[in-house]
């Protein structure tokens, strides 16, 4: 069975400096992981994704993951910290087989100080 | 529309009630799926369609749940004699398909407050 673990229910950071959000899982077989977020009264929106190939993942608004399989990790981070980044991140991997669907971690909600 | 349409956005019941909560999917999208998102309870799967099949209810919660879709398109999730724990953003998402690599698009959820 799959499953996602994020450390840090809360992560707070100075505008400018990185970000590190923190995702361990869980999986028998290769992973397919994702990253969301979700601003303020809004649905989750996808930020990045690893399927196969470069384990670099770049995706929007300057994020990017790594995905270390030696680790079982896919940690977000994104080199400077910008006041629009506050949101709420989540992590998850995609249950391989009926319906493939996403099983999430508890998620982490990013405060950005000015 | 564009995107993962939800209705209504927020709905505001009696304990006891019934409610029935709307998703139409982007249009094309065969797959489709309804998750829960509670305080300290983060994302719980509900259910997901493929078509207007539902292979997978495992994740409903009680026997007062139940979900159907029609043509393929149009969602309804029903919630029978709700009850306070029932209180939460009710999200649905879908996808071109249910390959493993595929995205899931989310809606902006329905919030349900049980009083």
């Amino acid at each position: 069975a799959q499953s996602v673990t994020q450390l840090g229910s809360h992560v707070s950071v100075s505008e400018g400096a990185l970000v590190l959000l923190r995702c361990n899982y869980s999986s028998s077989v290769p992973p397919y992981l994702f990253w969301y977020v979700q601003y303020p009264n809004q649905g989750l929106q996808l930020l990045l994704k690893y399927t196969t190939g470069a384990t670099l993942v770049k995706g929007i608004n300057g994020f990017e993951a790594e995905f270390k399989k030696s680790e079982t990790s896919f940690h977000l981070t994104k080199p400077s910290a910008h006041m629009s980044d506050a949101a709420e991140y989540f992590c998850a991997v995609k249950k391989v087989g009926a319906g493939n669907m996403l099983t999430f971690g508890g998620g982490t909600r990013l405060m950005v100080k000015p | 529309g564009a995107g993962v349409s939800q209705s209504p956005s927020n709905k505001v019941t009696e304990k006891g009630k019934d409610v029935e909560l709307r998703c139409d999917p982007i249009s094309g999208h065969t797959a489709l799926y309804w998750y829960r998102q509670s305080l300290g309870q983060g994302l719980e799967f509900l259910i997901y369609f493929q078509g207007n099949s539902a292979p997978d209810k495992s994740g409903l919660p009680s026997d007062r749940f139940s979900a159907e879709r029609t043509g393929g398109s149009v969602s309804t999730l029903t919630i029978q004699r709700t009850q306070q724990e029932d209180s939460a953003v009710y999200l649905c998402a879908s996808s071109p398909g249910t390959g493993v690599a595929g995205e899931l698009f989310f809606g902006e959820g329905s919030r349900l407050t049980v009083l």
